[in-house]
């Protein structure tokens, strides 16, 4: 299986910050990623698939990159409805498979 | 808007088996070109993907889980469901089911998670 790995696992940000999460796989896996937001006791949402494009209705400040085993997710401008932990997946092969997450606190 | 939510008992006494439920609506579970997959997380860790199905009844398991999964669906209810033999402590974690794109598997769609505890 690919092994995702998400780099750091928590920071500490202000709202307006850029911050920038790194997702690194194992083996190349072209564009197939996506990233997600999860607040505590809720669902993943969906923001982001094949590495930069964003979901629907997912604010613009949100932007992806990358190709092939390193990826970033990138909060232009950070608001204090981002503070969350977030989480690369890979669908390049299976089994699909998850980062360990990257949790955003205030600073 | 489709929606999905989990159903199912939130305690599971170690041997036995866990049976999920979820419950499409906004929509038919038969119509595009979807898989409904399950996903679960343990407290305070990350996703593990446990597997999927169309509606024609074909499923993939992760490999990890393989020998102790099951997932079914049932059209007609617009429902589709997990079940988990042998369980022990370590598959105690909140279950979510989710929609992904048939082609590519990133998960559009989720519902609200259902914990579920194992213990005697």
């Amino acid at each position: 299986a690919i092994r995702m790995t998400q780099s750091p696992s928590s920071f500490s940000a202000s709202t307006g910050d850029r911050v920038t999460i790194t997702c690194r796989a194992s083996q190349g896996i072209s564009s197939y990623l996506a990233w997600y937001q999860q607040k505590p006791g809720k669902a993943p949402k969906l923001l982001i698939y094949a590495a930069s494009t964003l979901q629907s209705g997912v604010p613009s400040r949100f932007s992806g990159s990358g190709s092939g085993t390193d990826f970033t997710l990138t909060i232009s401008c950070l608001q204090s409805e981002d503070f969350a932990t977030y989480y690369c997946q890979q669908y390049y092969s299976y089994p699909p498979g998850f980062g360990q997450g990257t949790k955003v606190e205030i600073k | 808007q489709v929606q999905l939510q989990e159903s199912g008992p939130g305690l599971v006494k170690p041997s036995q088996t866990l049976s999920l439920t979820c419950t499409v609506s906004g929509g038919s579970i038969s119509s595009g070109s979807y898989y409904w997959s399950w996903i679960r997380q343990p407290a305070g860790k990350g996703l593990e993907w446990i597997g999927r199905i169309y509606t024609s009844g074909s499923t993939n398991y992760n490999p990890s889980l393989k020998s102790r999964v099951t997932i079914s669906v049932d059209t007609s209810k617009n429902q589709f469901s997990l079940k988990l033999s042998s369980v022990t402590a370590a598959d105690t974690a909140v279950y979510y089911c989710a929609r992904d794109n048939a082609s590519d598997e990133y998960f559009d769609y989720w519902g609200q998670g259902t914990l579920v505890t194992v213990s005697s």
